[in-house]
């Protein structure tokens, strides 16, 4: 089984700066897809970013990035000038090629100050 | 309407009552999904369906009973539920199983009383 794991229940920064959250995973497969999703208080799951095993560029979304390590299984978001409405929790997820479901982390309760 | 939209947003419930949550995505996918999420618990696959067959049901109890009459829309059919099964169920859908990226609805908040 998949296991997704996100050491840090909760983060700060103040707005403008970058802050950069952390994800591990556990898999025997070679073929997988990696997620960081955004749970804001409306509580609509909304996709931030999308990995791809294969690819070894890691992906870019504006001010969102991660950091790709496919041999550490680890993968984290990087925050770049963080603004109020980053505030929200975030889910690492992992699906493999075969598999249906997503396996999500715990989360990363993220708080911008001003 | 676009992406995924969900109804009831909220619904409180009963033990004996039954009711139905609804889903329906405006994307053009052909899976659907239930999952459900609890306080402090990771988001749970509840089921999923493809081409309108299901292809996961992942130990739910009976009480709780889906459907998908089309590629359009699901059903989450709910009685006699128990308190423990307050949560927030999310539908989501995606293109296809396996690498494509499931897009999710705002979810219906049930409390059990």
């Amino acid at each position: 089984a998949q296991t997704v794991t996100q050491s840090q229940p909760e983060m700060s920064v103040q707005e403008a700066e970058t802050v950069t959250l952390s994800c591990t995973y556990d898999t025997s497969e070679s073929d997988y897809y990696l997620f960081w999703y955004k749970q804001p208080p409306s509580r609509q799951m909304i996709l931030v970013i999308r990995q791809e095993a294969y690819k070894q560029q890691n992906a870019t979304e504006n001010r969102f990035s991660v950091n790709f390590q496919k041999a550490a299984k680890s993968f984290s978001l990087k925050i770049s000038d963080s603004q109020l409405g980053d505030a929200a929790m975030y889910f690492c997820a992992y699906n493999s090629n075969s598999g249906y479901a997503l396996n999500f982390g715990k989360g990363t309760s993220l708080l911008v100050t001003p | 309407e676009t992406g995924v939209t969900q109804t009831p947003r909220h619904l409180v419930m009963g033990m004996t009552n039954k009711k139905s949550l609804k889903c329906e995505q405006h994307l053009g996918h052909n899976a659907m999904y239930w999952y459900k999420q609890s306080a402090k618990k990771p988001l749970e696959l509840m089921f999923v369906y493809s081409l309108e067959e299901r292809v996961e049901n992942n130990s739910v109890p009976s009480r709780f009973s889906p459907e998908c009459p089309n590629s359009s829309h699901l059903f989450l059919h709910l009685h006699t539920l128990q308190p423990e099964d307050s949560a927030l169920y999310l539908c989501a859908s995606s293109q296809g199983l396996g690498e494509e990226t499931q897009y999710f609805g705002p979810g219906t908040r049930l409390l059990v009383l």
